[in-house]
């Protein structure tokens, strides 16, 4: 089976312009989560969405938008792109949400450069 | 005080060693612990979970959990060149609502090197 995908794999963006960044989960994985790792950090929780529905947002401004469609791919929206957003987008699928005991599997993520 | 804390790094061990990861957690109410290795360049690869206080073995790897210390652990046997990576300590916390809708919370991450 396919593991996650995400695309596009490198994006350079100018200061202003906006991103949309596109995750499709492992099939039969209805859980999607958008996570933001600076280089030399760990990854940063920024959305959940569950059922295309937010389960759970990070400490992110309102700059940062998700959904979720009805094939439980997702997108990951960006506006108004600064030079701290540049850094590596990674997309984790999960096949269920509420317990405790699931695992989170990451696509390869999208590396952003804003210049 | 961070959430997810790690052993400083980088980490240098000989080829055939134990290399030992650690990683404490600020918050009792976590449920889920989990390892992940990422290779320089690369995506986080899930390599270990455990919820259950004590030891869970896979392999050459060995995930322990002692939830009275706020502390999890990774063991490596018979470390190889290979296994020279970034890993990562993540813990599942609760949201406000007290259910857990998937936030995992990294700690920075250790640098392991297995040196021939």
């Amino acid at each position: 089976d396919a593991g996650v995908t995400q695309s596009p794999t490198h994006l350079i963006k100018t200061r202003g312009q906006h991103v949309t960044l596109r995750c499709s989960p492992i099939s039969g994985h209805k859980s999607v989560s958008w996570y933001q790792q600076v280089l030399g950090q760990g990854p940063q929780f920024i959305f959940q969405y569950y059922e295309k529905e937010e389960r759970g947002r990070g400490n992110f401004p309102d700059r940062f938008s998700a959904r979720q469609f009805p094939n439980y791919s997702s997108e990951l929206n960006v506006n108004a792109l600064l030079l701290g957003d540049s850094a590596l987008y990674l997309c984790a699928s999960s096949p269920t949400s509420g317990r405790a005991d699931y695992e989170q599997y990451f696509g390869p993520g999208t590396r952003l450069t804003v210049t | 005080q961070k959430e997810v804390e790690q052993n400083s790094g980088p980490l240098s061990v000989p080829e055939g060693a134990i290399a030992s990861l650690n990683c404490t957690y600020s918050d009792r109410g976590s449920q889920s612990f989990f390892w992940y290795r990422q290779y320089s360049g690369k995506s986080p690869e899930l390599i270990m979970f455990i919820y259950s206080n004590g030891d869970k073995e896979d392999g050459r790897f060995t995930a322990q959990l002692n939830k009275a210390s706020q502390y999890v652990s990774l063991l490596i046997r018979d470390s190889q060149p290979s296994d020279s990576a970034t890993y990562l300590c993540a813990v599942k916390v609760p949201n406000a609502g007290g259910t857990s809708y998937g936030k995992l919370t990294f700690g920075q991450g250790t640098i392991l090197t297995v040196h021939p």
